[in-house]
């Protein structure tokens, strides 16, 4: 079954603490993974899309990395705006896509 | 910018009322999705559409059911409502072929009391 797992759960920063979040995959084929960021009450925001091992994408303060078995997404001196639930969810095959449970961060000021 | 619209925000319905979810793309996306998102269960797949008139179930179809007469928009149909689908529904959209990402709508929070 194919199954993705996201940690921590909750993070709790102080501003310019930088830390990294985790996506474990279990997948029987990876066709892509995506990372999205999701304000309270709101849809998700699309952030990254990575497609092999070794990928790197950047987007101001954060970095997403792949690996064959993971993902992570660092956070390099946060901002109290980085505060947000982030998503990780893998495509597998044709439409279908597996989402994890999230990372819930808080920065504090 | 691709943008997707749902109809309502919030929404309180009755047990066995019927709901009707609508979303909207201004995209031309061929591919649109809608999920329900719930605390620890992240989001769930409940119908997707590769086209017009075409649907396909995703994880959870059962009390559901969908329509899309054109291709901008995916209709989401709860024909009588029950408690366990108070959830946050969202709509996604997506353009064909590849992995392009998904593109999400606001979300509508449903409350079935």
């Amino acid at each position: 079954e194919d199954q993705v797992t996201q940690s921590p759960e909750a993070l709790r920063l102080q501003e310019g603490e930088s830390s990294s979040l985790n996506c474990s995959y279990t997948v029987s084929g990876l066709r892509g993974l995506f990372w999205y960021r999701q304000d309270p009450g709101k849809g998700p925001e699309f952030l990254f899309t990575l497609y092999s091992a070794g990928e790197e994408k950047e987007k101001e303060r954060l970095k997403a990395t792949l690996t064959k078995k993971e993902s992570f997404l660092h956070i390099t001196a946060p901002k109290p705006e980085d505060s947000a639930t982030y998503l990780c969810a893998v495509q597998v095959y044709g439409q279908n896509f597996v989402f994890g449970p999230g990372t819930r961060l808080s920065v504090l000021p | 910018d691709v943008k997707v619209t749902q109809s309502s925000r919030y929404l309180v319905k009755r047990t066995g009322e019927k709901v009707f979810l609508e979303c909207v793309q201004d995209m031309d996306h061929e591919n649109m999705f809608w999920y329900r998102q719930d605390p620890g269960l992240g989001l769930r797949l409940i119908y997707f559409s590769y086209d017009v008139k075409m649907k396909e179930k995703g994880d959870i179809p059962e009390g559901y059911s969908v329509s899309r007469e054109k291709k901008e928009r995916f209709s989401l149909i709860l024909e009588s409502t029950s408690t366990n689908q108070t959830s946050m529904y969202l709509c996604a959209s997506k353009g064909m072929g590849g992995t392009y990402e998904q593109y999400f709508g606001p979300g509508t929070r449903l409350t079935v009391t």
